[in-house]
């Protein structure tokens, strides 16, 4: 898989669109960035995944750069429950979820009141 | 929908007994089923790669003989941790893979304390 690189920590105030960026400089070609998010003490949480294309769903939107290597996922209106670490992974597709997944350091997302 | 459980929640146990962890897809089957382990203030680490009727894949340092992983349904992975030691005292989640998607889905995790 190929390394990701995050910041480890970003603040956000409340009701604010969060970005949180993720840097893949080494993605090849057949590989997808995912982005999970662990809030403290739980499981981790799938958000968002794509190849090239924009992506967004009802949690997030996913902007990857024309080069792809690097990508930014966007929480539109961050409220105090989004504080979590979040996590950016780039790994092939693999079907049916056959693979372990890599978990880097990620960034910890505090929402400010 | 994708919901994974996984029991208990939280464990306490004496050093040298044997801890079973059960994870379950609730409304799926799932192909495939992981295992990860997570101390303090650190990642998630995988462990282990089960599927189901085979053996586990078990990740490099990771003992096979201490951490007994069984799949015996589409629905239902175990871990057992034998002879537990304090030092495997940690955050043991499990996920699993949905048959043709792509996402993991992960159950709540268990901690435990090994005294």
């Amino acid at each position: 898989d190929a390394k990701t690189t995050q910041p480890t920590s970003m603040d956000c105030a409340e009701g604010r669109a969060a970005n949180l960026p993720c840097n893949h400089s080494t993605i090849s070609g057949n590989e997808y960035v995912y982005w999970y998010r662990q809030i403290h003490s739980q499981g981790p949480q799938y958000i968002i995944h794509g190849l090239k294309n924009n992506e967004t769903n009802e949690m997030a939107s996913l902007i990857i750069t024309e080069d792809r290597k690097s990508s930014t996922l966007i929480l539109p209106h961050a409220t105090l429950r989004d504080t979590a670490v979040y996590y950016c992974i780039s790994r092939p597709y693999s079907g049916g979820g056959a693979d372990g997944l890599t978990f880097g350091k990620g960034t910890h997302l505090i929402i400010q009141p | 929908g994708a919901v994974v459980s996984q029991h208990p929640s939280r464990v306490i146990c004496k050093s040298g007994t044997s801890v079973k962890i059960e994870c379950r897809s609730l409304d799926f089957q799932a192909t495939t089923m992981f295992w990860y382990r997570q101390f303090p203030k650190q990642s998630l680490m995988l462990m282990a790669t089960s599927n189901e009727g085979s053996k586990a894949t078990y990740e490099q340092g990771v003992e096979k003989d201490k951490f007994l992983i069984n799949h015996a349904s589409l629905t239902l992975s175990t871990l057992t941790v034998t002879s537990a030691h304090p030092e495997d005292s940690s955050f043991y989640i499990c996920s699993a893979g949905r048959v043709r998607q792509e996402t993991q889905y992960f159950g709540p995790g268990t901690r435990l304390l090994v005294l």
